[in-house]
C-alpha cells in the first residue's frame, strides 16, 4: 500500500482479554517502531524492529507487552491481560533504514484507539 | 536520559496572529529534529525536518529553526489561521528512535 496500514482502527475490549494490533508497513521499509499515546501523556516509544529483529524494546511498559515482526513487514503487538491503564493510542511508523540519516525518515499509520472496559 | 518539553501547553489566539511555538531538549547530542502535527483522533502529520547540519527548514507558512548547542527549537508560524488549530509535536532523533515532547495544543479562532 501508499503508507503505513494499522488494523483495528478501534478496539474496544474487556480487561483481562488479550488484544493483538497489527501493522503493516510501507513495502521496503526495513525499520518498523511501535508508538503509545495516552491521554494526557505524551507519545512514547515502545519497541523498535530492523527486519524481524528487535533491538530496542526498552519502551514496553510489562511483560504483558509483546511484539513480533514477521518476513521483515507485518507487525503484531500483542497486549495480554489487558489492564484499564493500557487504554491508548497505539501509533507504529516504518522507515527505508534505521538510523540518523534522512533514509530513517518515519511514516506513521493513522494509531489503533484501544479502549479497556 | 533525553528529556523533551514543549511550551506553552496550550495556547489560543485570534486568526492572523504570528506564533511562536517552543521545544527544548536536554541532551545535545542528536541527530534531527522534527516538528509533526496532530489533528484529534487522527495521526502524525510531518510538517518539518531540521537534519543534524541544518539550522532551520521553511515550507510555506512555517520556518523552524534549530540550535542544538542550547538545546532548543522554535516554531514559527506567520499568520495563524483556523486550519492551524492541531496539537504540534517536536520530536528529537534519538539513535534509533524518536523522543517526543510533550505538544502543544493550539486552538486559531476567527
Amino acid at each position: 500500500g501508499a503508507g503505513v496500514s494499522q488494523s483495528p482502527s478501534n478496539k474496544v475490549t474487556e480487561k483481562g482479554k488479550d488484544v493483538e494490533l497489527r501493522c503493516d508497513p510501507i513495502s521496503g521499509h526495513t525499520a518498523l517502531y511501535w508508538y503509545r499515546q495516552s491521554l494526557g501523556q505524551g507519545l512514547e516509544f515502545l519497541i523498535y524492529f530492523q527486519g524481524n529483529s528487535a533491538p530496542d524494546k526498552s519502551g514496553l511498559p510489562s511483560d504483558r507487552f509483546s511484539a513480533e515482526r514477521t518476513g521483515g513487514s507485518v507487525s503484531t503487538l500483542t497486549i495480554q491481560r489487558t489492564q484499564q491503564e493500557d487504554s491508548a493510542v497505539y501509533l507504529c511508523a516504518s522507515s527505508l533504514v534505521s538510523g540518523g540519516s534522512a533514509g530513517a525518515f518515519r511514516y506513521f499509520g493513522a494509531g489503533t484507539r484501544l479502549s479497556v472496559l | 536520559k533525553q528529556e523533551v518539553t514543549q511550551i506553552p501547553a496550550a495556547l489560543s489566539v485570534p486568526e492572523g496572529e504570528n506564533l511562536v511555538l517552543n521545544c527544548s531538549f536536554t541532551d545535545s547530542a542528536i541527530y534531527n529534529l522534527q516538528w509533526f502535527r496532530q489533528d484529534p483522533g487522527k495521526g502524525l502529520t510531518s510538517l518539518l525536518l531540521i537534519q543534524s547540519s541544518q539550522r532551520e527548514q521553511t515550507s510555506g507558512r512555517l520556518n523552524a529553526s534549530l540550535d542544538k548547542s542550547s538545546g532548543r527549537s522554535t516554531l514559527y508560524i506567520a499568520a495563524s489561521q483556523p486550519g492551524d488549530s492541531a496539537t504540534y509535536l517536536c520530536a528529537v532523533w534519538d539513535t534509533d528512535k524518536l523522543i517526543f515532547g510533550t505538544g502543544t495544543r493550539l486552538q486559531v479562532f476567527p
